[in-house]
Parts: structure tokens; C-alpha cells; sequence
């Protein structure tokens, strides 16, 4: 263990379905990350979040949106998506963002039907 | 921006054996590198990390070099064992940035110990 728990493990979800991706940090970091992992690339940032405040965006589409309602936990709305987005949603968190040992979670592996 | 790339998507070794592995990274300003290592199921556990004033640092069975003159990252495992059996990426920062941990990953290398 990590000390970084994402929920749910697996997620089957229809492109008119609404779901929400929970991760949860117990390491006391002030900053945490979603990163997506698909079959053919490298990992990606998604978000970057410093004490509840957004530091990066990355351009991710409107189709994915963060929320950060405290320093320990970070969620990743999904409504509409499309089969493309499909991968493993990796939570991530550090003891402030210029950290670059970041501790993952075990990852959400979303499925887009 | 940056690129972390990777040469060999697949590295089979005897166990007991040195492993290998090895990466590239196109952006010279980059400050700090970092190897994760992910396993199946799992997402990446941190290894080692190395900063662009040393060409070298060791841990626990694993040392990163860095050659800066070819923008070259690899990751040495000594005695390979079955546990190492996983994913192995190298991901590289750029120097300090207002914008926070830009973390660039490279797309892997697979790293299979036969016994």
C-alpha cells in the first residue's frame, strides 16, 4: 500500500452515463495528481492540484472534471465520454507540487461502452 | 515541450542476471529524472530519482546513470529476480516551473525474469 486509494478498482460506464472517480490520500502531501495510462502512451497529467487550488489543466477535455474539496481528497467527474477514453485513471499525490517522488494509487481501469 | 522515449519495449532476463534498461529524453533543460516501476494491477511505485549535476546514484540493487551529453537515462537492477518483474518507466521534470510537478513519462519498457 501507497497510501493512495483510488475507488472504484474497475468502472464499466455508457458514453450518456455520469460516474465519478474518488481518490484519497493519508500521507499528509499538499498535492495531488490524476494521470490517465492508455494502452499505447505514456502517462499522462491530466491535473495537478496544490492545496485545493488547480495549478495545471493540460488542456484535458471539458468531459473530465476535477474536484478537490480538501488537501486529502481529489475526484475526477466523468460525464459523456467517449470509447477512446477508455485507460487506467492513476491518482497520484506528492508532499508539494515541486516534489517529484509522487506515490500512485492502484488506478480506476475505466471502461467507455 | 518534453519527450521521454524508451528503446526496447521488452527485456527478458535470466534471473540472477544485470538488468538493463534503458532511456532518452529530448529536452535538455530537464532538471530532475525519476524511474518508477509498475507492476500488474498496480500504478507505479517510485525507484530511484536522479538530478542533472550527478551522473550517477545507486540505491538498493539499482543504479541510474546519466549522460547528459546524449540525453541517455538508463537503470541498472543487479541479481535479477523474479519480483522485478513489471513495467519500468523513466520520467523526467523540467527545472523549477511555477506551474507545478510536470512529470513527463516515457512509454515503458517490460521487463520479464525467466527463472
Amino acid at each position: 500500500e501507497t497510501g493512495v486509494t483510488q475507488t472504484p478498482r474497475h468502472l464499466v460506464m455508457g458514453m450518456t452515463n455520469k460516474k465519478s472517480l474518488k481518490c484519497e490520500q493519508h500521507l499528509g502531501h499538499n498535492a495531488m495528481y490524476w494521470y490517465k495510462q492508455s494502452a499505447k502512451k505514456p502517462l499522462e497529467l491530466m491535473f495537478v492540484y496544490s492545496l485545493e487550488e488547480r495549478v495545471e489543466n493540460n488542456s484535458v477535455p471539458s468531459r473530465f472534471s476535477p474536484e478537490c474539496p480538501n488537501s486529502s481528497h481529489l475526484f475526477l467527474h466523468l460525464h459523456t465520454l467517449q470509447p477512446e477514453d477508455s485507460a487506467l485513471y492513476l491518482c497520484a499525490s506528492s508532499q508539494g507540487v515541486r516534489d517529484t517522488e509522487a506515490f500512485f494509487g492502484q488506478g480506476t481501469r475505466l471502461t467507455v461502452v | 515541450g518534453e519527450s521521454v522515449g524508451l528503446h526496447l519495449p521488452t527485456l527478458s532476463v535470466q534471473e540472477g542476471d544485470n538488468s538493463i534498461i534503458n532511456c532518452a529524453y529530448s529536452n535538455s533543460a530537464s532538471d530532475y529524472f525519476i524511474w518508477y516501476k509498475q507492476e500488474s494491477g498496480k500504478g507505479p511505485q517510485f525507484i530511484i530519482d536522479i538530478r542533472s549535476n550527478m551522473d550517477k546514484r545507486q540505491g538498493q540493487r539499482v543504479t541510474v546513470l546519466l549522460n547528459k551529453t546524449v540525453k541517455h537515462l538508463s537503470l541498472q537492477i543487479a541479481a535479477t529476480q523474479p519480483g522485478d518483474s513489471a513495467v519500468y518507466f523513466c520520467a523526467g521534470t523540467p527545472k523549477f516551473k511555477a506551474a507545478g510537478n510536470k512529470l513527463t513519462f516515457g512509454g515503458g519498457t517490460r521487463v520479464l525474469v525467466k527463472p
